[in-house]
């Protein structure tokens, strides 16, 4: 699996929009970039993911490159819910990974009231 | 919304004792996983399993390590022979389809605790 970089550690103020970049200069044309997010004490959770075009749901928004070498994962407002870590992941259109996820660290997301 | 759902919550077992871990899919998803998390590490893979056979496992998965769909609805993981790096959280995941555009959904994990 193509590798992601993230930054340890981010920290935002409630109510206020969180940009989490991700860096994966080695990707190829049939990976889909990924978010998934881990509150404490709970399982991964799944955000968002896409391929080329920017998308959008009810969690967050995700902003790909035109060259596909890094991407951002959007929340337009922090809530104190939103603290979590937050991987990364690319997962190959072509491959046959038979569906399995490689997390990394991924980028801690500290929320302050 | 569906959820998979993880029991029991925490394990504590002796070392050298078996485990079994259960989990309840989602009940129209027929691609089930199990990772793994010790503390303070990352999340990683151990199998995937998909018409009742594995269709993936990594170098954890070793012998010790068995996956079974009992019936229609469970989904288990068993550790024959429990030793302390055993030690771990165990998430139970699954999905409508194995492509890589589909999300995977988990559960909130067993804890289980080798003594």
């Amino acid at each position: 699996d193509a590798k992601t970089t993230q930054p340890n550690s981010m920290e935002s103020n409630e109510e206020e929009p969180v940009h989490l970049p991700c860096n994966h200069s080695t990707i190829s044309g049939t990976d889909y970039i990924h978010w998934y997010r881990q509150l404490p004490s709970q399982g991964p959770e799944y955000v968002i993911h896409g391929l080329t075009s920017n998308v959008n749901n009810r969690m967050a928004s995700l902003a790909i490159a035109e060259d596909r070498k890094s991407s951002t994962l959007i929340l337009h407002r922090a809530t104190l819910r939103d603290a979590a870590v937050y991987y990364c992941i690319l997962r190959d259109l072509g491959g046959t990974s038979y569906g399995k996820l490689t997390f990394g660290q991924g980028t801690i997301l500290t929320v302050h009231p | 919304e569906p959820e998979v759902t993880q029991t029991p919550s925490h394990q504590v077992t002796q070392m050298g004792q078996e485990v079994i871990l259960r989990c309840v899919p989602i009940s129209n998803h027929l691609y089930f996983y199990w990772y793994r998390q010790i503390l303070g590490q990352k999340v990683e893979f151990l199998v995937s399993f998909y018409n009742n056979e594995i269709s993936e496992k990594s170098e954890i998965f070793d012998d010790q390590f068995s996956v079974e769909r009992p019936d229609g609805s469970n989904f288990t993981l068993k550790i024959r022979s429990t030793k302390l790096e055993d030690s771990a959280m165990y998430f139970c995941a699954s999905s409508e389809a194995q492509s890589s555009n589909q999300p995977q959904h988990f559960g909130d994990g067993t804890r289980l605790s080798i003594l």
